[in-house]
């Protein structure tokens, strides 16, 4: 597609489960982002791959949050044993190169219940 | 860690009229961006710039990278309804991050005024 694309939009689950966001970049692109913006807030780093692997994963929280981009393309963030405080919108973006303009998905809006 | 001081929080703006916000840091950046972000939405990339002192407009929109490489501002002459949203800048630290950590600011909301 054109842009960079989140799925699901929408992501309700329990407390303690697992879940998977998955982010479709745009075609070519070999930078990939992902953020987590709370109400209120600016998106806040997590993650960055340049190609398949993880160039800076410093602002993953706990070993709770895994992310994978197995070849250079689809991403996916993986939260294990949910918590409520992980309820947020995770936004993931594009570049053709780090550094430069990063163009961002509608995002998934996660809610632990 | 790093963070952007971004002002206003939130202004209220009359078709027309122009608006003003800013960023500012502690730290030198290399790259400022701006986006705008409507409800439900991604935000949007709106202008980007490297150079300090670079001054790059998009339409109605201006933004400068202050000479210091420490803040930078954006212009919205002659506000429309659309413009209504929350407006972030982001930079990219010269130091403390790996080139693809943007530091977002908390945003400033533009409301249409009752």
């Amino acid at each position: 597609g054109a842009g960079v694309s989140q799925t699901p939009s929408n992501k309700v689950t329990e407390k303690g489960k697992y879940v998977e966001l998955r982010c479709d970049p745009i075609s070519g692109h070999t930078a990939l982002y992902w953020y987590r913006q709370s109400l209120g807030q600016g998106p806040e780093f997590l993650i960055y791959f340049q190609g398949t692997g993880a160039a800076d994963d410093s602002g993953l929280p706990n070993d709770r949050f895994f992310a994978v981009r197995p070849e250079g393309s689809v991403s996916t963030l993986k939260i294990q044993r949910t918590e409520r405080g992980d309820s947020a919108v995770y936004l993931c973006a594009s570049s053709s190169q780090s550094g430069t303009e990063a163009f961002f998905g509608q995002g998934t809006r996660l809610t632990v219940v | 860690g790093q963070q952007l001081n971004q002002s206003p929080q939130s202004m209220f703006i009359q078709e027309g009229e122009d608006v003003s916000m800013n960023c500012t840091s502690s730290s030198i950046f290399n790259t400022w961006l701006w986006y705008k972000q409507d409800p439900g939405e991604g935000p949007v990339l709106l202008i980007a710039l490297y150079k300090a002192g670079e001054l790059t407009s998009n339409g109605r929109l201006t933004a400068q990278f202050g000479i210091t490489r420490k803040d930078s501002f954006l212009n919205i002459s002659a506000s429309i309804p659309s413009d209504v949203g929350i407006y972030f800048c982001a930079g990219q630290p010269t130091y403390g991050g790996s080139q693809g950590n943007l530091i977002f600011g908390k945003g400033t909301k533009l409301s249409v005024k009752p």
